[in-house]
């Protein structure tokens, strides 16, 4: 089925360990986004991708790091855990960056 | 800080009623958009207004963009329970790639 995947979608791990979330979307779409949800804060942007090869930062990309090799993929990855990443990650989607954006439904990420 | 603040953060209506929601946003933008979400997914997107275009209609959601004061409303008509969700401002800021949204308006209609 066309559309945008994230997984895991729940995920629990201890501080100091990597974790890595998937990121998969079947339109082509140039654009990839991952935004964080957190309560009080609304949705924060950390890491954008125009294209493959291609990301830039957003608005809090301490502690992630991306990569984009292929159009489809945009995996986002916490190179050693902290309690405060513990949220709620959202991966998005868009042909253009003033099209609407298509979202995937969430990893549910808690950092004990 | 964040690019977008709505107000007001929780609105609670009847059935019938109409729900106002506002979004005042910093600096110069391309386009406004709108989403929606539902407890526990993803935002779906309801409408975009270009920042050459005032008012803009889809269905019973009315949106209205004044660049002077750097604010946008999200009026929907004869609201539904099915209307309960959060919804979220988000603008393309001129000569960036980043969509940054808003705090989002919790909206609860009750039947």
């Amino acid at each position: 089925d066309a559309g945008i995947t994230q997984s895991p979608r729940y995920k629990i791990t201890e501080t100091g360990r990597q974790v890595t979330l998937m990121c998969h979307q079947t339109w082509s779409h140039s654009y990839m986004f991952w935004y964080r949800q957190d309560l009080g804060h609304g949705l924060r942007l950390i890491y954008y991708s125009a294209a493959a090869d291609i990301t830039d930062k957003g608005e809090v990309p301490d502690g992630y790091v991306v990569s984009r090799s292929k159009t489809e993929n945009f995996p986002l990855t916490l190179e050693s855990a902290t309690r405060s990443q513990t949220s709620v990650y959202f991966c998005a989607s868009s042909d253009q960056i003033n099209s609407p954006l298509h979202f995937g439904n969430g990893t549910r990420l808690t950092v004990t | 800080s964040q690019q977008g603040e709505e107000d007001p953060q929780a609105l609670s209506i009847q059935e019938g009623e109409n729900a106002t929601m506002n979004c005042s946003y910093k600096t110069s933008i391309n386009n406004l958009q709108w989403y929606r979400q539902n407890s526990g997914r993803g935002l779906v997107h309801l409408i975009l207004i270009r920042s050459n275009e005032r008012e803009k209609h889809s269905g019973r959601l009315r949106v209205t963009l004044d660049t002077s004061k750097k604010s946008s409303s999200l009026l929907i008509t004869a609201s539904r329970a099915a209307d309960t969700a959060s919804y979220f401002c988000a603008t393309v800021q001129i000569n960036t790639d980043k969509l940054i949204f808003g705090t989002g308006t919790r909206l609860q209609v009750f039947p």
